[in-house]
């Protein structure tokens, strides 16, 4: 079973909309962490978020805010007033611990200028 | 100073050769991985090490050897390359459990 889970593949959203990627985690540790990758098209990945299972709190950075609900299991990403350097894939990843990062299948966003 | 470096960034090869990627980490890292992203881009893990000592070996055919010479080397050695060896490979790096990981800029590989 996948343990991250990304169930949008590709997004395609108009310059300055705002769009939210969703991530769906599963596990049975009480301590875990979840981060988001973001992959341009130049190919590195760029660590852009960790949050650890006891903080709930979203957060806000610039035009990226996470929301964390444990309820759902849910680790969503939203970019406000989208640019086309937003282009990129998005990978959400869960680490129980144990050296293993579980990554999801990514979501492609396009931001059409 | 780069964080993470690995070389080639490009390696273009015949099938049936052998190949080398080698990836070294400045960041004073205990653990150190490799990674596999296809043309789908999904990333699989293939192995980890800590401290030298190989942790995580997935389900990878035995054609690949990870070596780990000290903690801030894990280079990647493929034998009898495949057409389905074609992917990019990332060595990545963490401090210890939990903390984020740092990877290198990929080394994509075209078998022909």
């Amino acid at each position: 079973a996948q343990k991250v889970t990304q169930a949008q593949t590709e997004i395609s959203v108009v310059e300055k909309e705002d769009v939210t990627l969703d991530c769906v985690y599963e596990t049975r540790d009480t301590t875990y962490y979840l981060f988001w990758y973001k992959q341009p098209p130049s190919g590195e990945l760029v660590f852009l978020i960790r949050r650890n299972s006891f903080d709930e709190q979203n957060e806000i950075s610039g035009r990226y805010s996470w929301n964390f609900q444990k309820s759902t299991s849910s680790f969503n990403f939203t970019i406000t007033a989208s640019q086309v350097v937003d282009s990129a894939v998005y990978f959400c990843a869960l680490s129980e611990g144990g050296n293993q990062f579980y990554f999801g299948t990514g979501t492609s966003l396009t931001v059409i200028p | 100073d780069t964080a993470v470096s690995q070389t080639p960034k490009y390696l273009v090869t015949q099938m049936g050769n052998d190949k080398s990627i080698k990836c070294e980490q400045n960041l004073g890292h205990d653990t150190m991985y490799w990674y596999k992203q296809d043309s789908k881009k999904f990333l699989k893990i293939m192995f980890s090490y800590n401290n030298k000592e190989l942790i995580i070996n997935e389900t990878v055919p035995n054609r690949f050897s990870p070596k780990s010479p000290d903690k801030a080397h894990l280079n990647l050695h493929i034998n009898s390359l495949e057409l389905g060896d074609s992917a990019v490979y990332f060595c990545a790096s963490s401090h210890r459990i939990y903390e984020k990981l740092f990877f290198g800029s990929g080394t994509q590989l075209s078998v022909l």
